[in-house]
């Protein structure tokens, strides 16, 4: 059964400072999923990792996966108060196209 | 665009009664999920369906069941709410990962259950 975790849950930087969210997982998964959700709305794809060293940017935001470490990390450069939002890690089951999400990381970017 | 429409944003039901959610694809997606979001815990998935009449439980299918008659629609049926069922529910398709296709879910808007 695939776990994945993140770290940290909770995030609170300043605008103009980067940071990375780590998003561990424990068993094989060939995809690694990234999502966005704003506060009262639904998830919304960010990035999809489909091999092991894929790296995926859009605008501040970049995201990379080392399959061997079972490791995605979503890396923030420079934030804006406009990145406050929950992002989710997902990874795939082997046995099919389920996915397993992480708890989120709430980030919240202040000026 | 994709597009994943659930039937209710908002409802608030009593404890027993039966509670349907109904979610609508548009993009012809074979594989269908209901999760259901809470603080602390994320997304923990209640049911998905690969094909039309197929049904497989998640990690979390107590207290719940799905209906599947068409493609295009899935049904997350509360046969007797609880308190404890009080959630955001989350619907969302997809192709089968393979070739082209990534497998990355696209969600609907959600529907926030309230039993009281």
């Amino acid at each position: 059964e695939l776990k994945v975790e993140q770290n940290p849950l909770f995030l609170s930087m300043q605008e103009g400072k980067n940071y990375t969210i780590y998003c561990n997982y424990s068993t094989t998964s060939d995809r690694l999923y990234w999502y966005r959700q704003d506060p009262g709305k639904s998830l919304e794809s960010l990035f999809v990792l489909l091999s092991n060293g894929a790296v995926k940017q859009e605008g501040r935001l970049m995201a990379s996966l080392d399959t061997k470490a079972r490791l995605s990390t979503l890396h923030i450069t420079a934030a804006v108060h406009d990145l406050s939002a929950t992002y989710f890690c997902a990874g795939e089951e082997t046995s099919g196209s389920r996915l397993t999400f992480g708890e989120g990381t709430q980030l919240t970017v202040n000026p | 665009d994709v597009k994943v429409t659930q039937s209710s944003r908002y409802l608030v039901k009593r404890t027993g009664e039966k509670v349907f959610l109904e979610c609508v694809q548009d993009m012809d997606h074979e594989n269908m999920f209901w999760y259901r979001q809470d603080p602390g815990l994320g997304l923990r998935l209640i049911y998905f369906s690969y094909d039309v009449k197929m049904k497989e439980k998640g990690d979390i299918p107590e207290g719940y069941s799905v209906s599947r008659e068409k493609k295009e629609r899935f049904s997350l049926i509360l046969e007797s709410a609880s308190t404890n069922q009080t959630s955001m529910y989350l619907c969302a398709s997809s192709f089968p990962a393979s070739g082209v296709n990534t497998g990355e879910l696209f969600f609907g808007e959600g529907s926030r259950l309230t039993v009281l």
